[in-house]
């Protein structure tokens, strides 16, 4: 069965410092890969995803990710945080079964920007 | 940009009441899936629905729960007898494909 760790609970980075997240998926097939930013009280917003080809994936607000099959990785990098980053952000997994898209996330990694 | 919506953002009950917690899909998506997330854990798939019929359903998703889609927009999950390990966000969804997700704000169940 497919999984995720995010290896990361809580990290803290200064506004303009770089970031990245970790992120390591297990799943027999070639996977569609998932980040997800949740802010206090919103939904989940979709930042970035990688199906195939390019295995660096550009995002919205910035984010980029990397996918790197040796490693079973995709990890999300931003070269310079803003205070707005503040959230928590989410990989998931897609598996396709019939048709049916169904994901499986992470337990998340809450990010604290400090000025 | 199109949005789902869930009613209503909180929702407090007593344990063994039944919730119906309410979801608004985009209008041209055809999946809807629900999926929850206890505090403090990772989101989790509850059920995905396409053609007026459930697609796929997690261990989760046991007799208690269950999906409607009764008028055409509105997609609805119901919990017949709430317990305490209900509590938690749970989230509505709705896809084109591939993958196109777009998730509602959630809704925070609270069992008393």
């Amino acid at each position: 069965a497919q999984s995720v760790t995010q290896p990361d609970i809580h990290i803290t980075v200064s506004e303009g410092a770089s970031l990245e997240l970790r992120c390591n998926y297990s799943y027999g097939a070639t996977p569609y890969l998932f980040w997800y930013v949740q802010s206090p009280g919103q939904g989940l917003q979709l930042l970035l995803k990688y199906f195939s080809g390019d295995t660096l994936v550009q995002g919205i607000k910035g984010f980029e990710a990397e996918f790197k099959r040796s490693q079973s990785s995709f990890n999300l990098r931003k070269p310079s945080v803003h205070w707005s980053d503040a959230a928590e952000y989410f990989c998931a997994v897609g598996v396709t079964n019939f048709g049916n898209e169904k994901l499986t996330f992470g337990t998340g990694t809450r990010l604290t920007i400090i000025p | 940009e199109p949005e789902v919506t869930q009613t209503p953002s909180h929702q407090v009950t007593q344990m063994g009441q039944e919730v119906i917690l309410r979801c608004v899909p985009i209008s041209n998506h055809l999946y809807f899936y629900w999926y929850r997330q206890i505090l403090g854990q990772k989101v989790e798939f509850l059920v995905s629905f396409y053609n007026n019929e459930i697609s796929e359903k997690s261990e989760i998703f046991d007799d208690q729960f269950s999906v409607e889609r009764p008028d055409g927009s509105n997609f609805t999950l119901k919990i017949r007898s709430t317990k305490l390990e209900d509590s938690a966000m749970y989230f509505c969804a709705s896809s084109v494909r591939t993958y196109g997700y777009t998730f509602g704000s959630g809704t925070r169940l609270t069992v008393v």
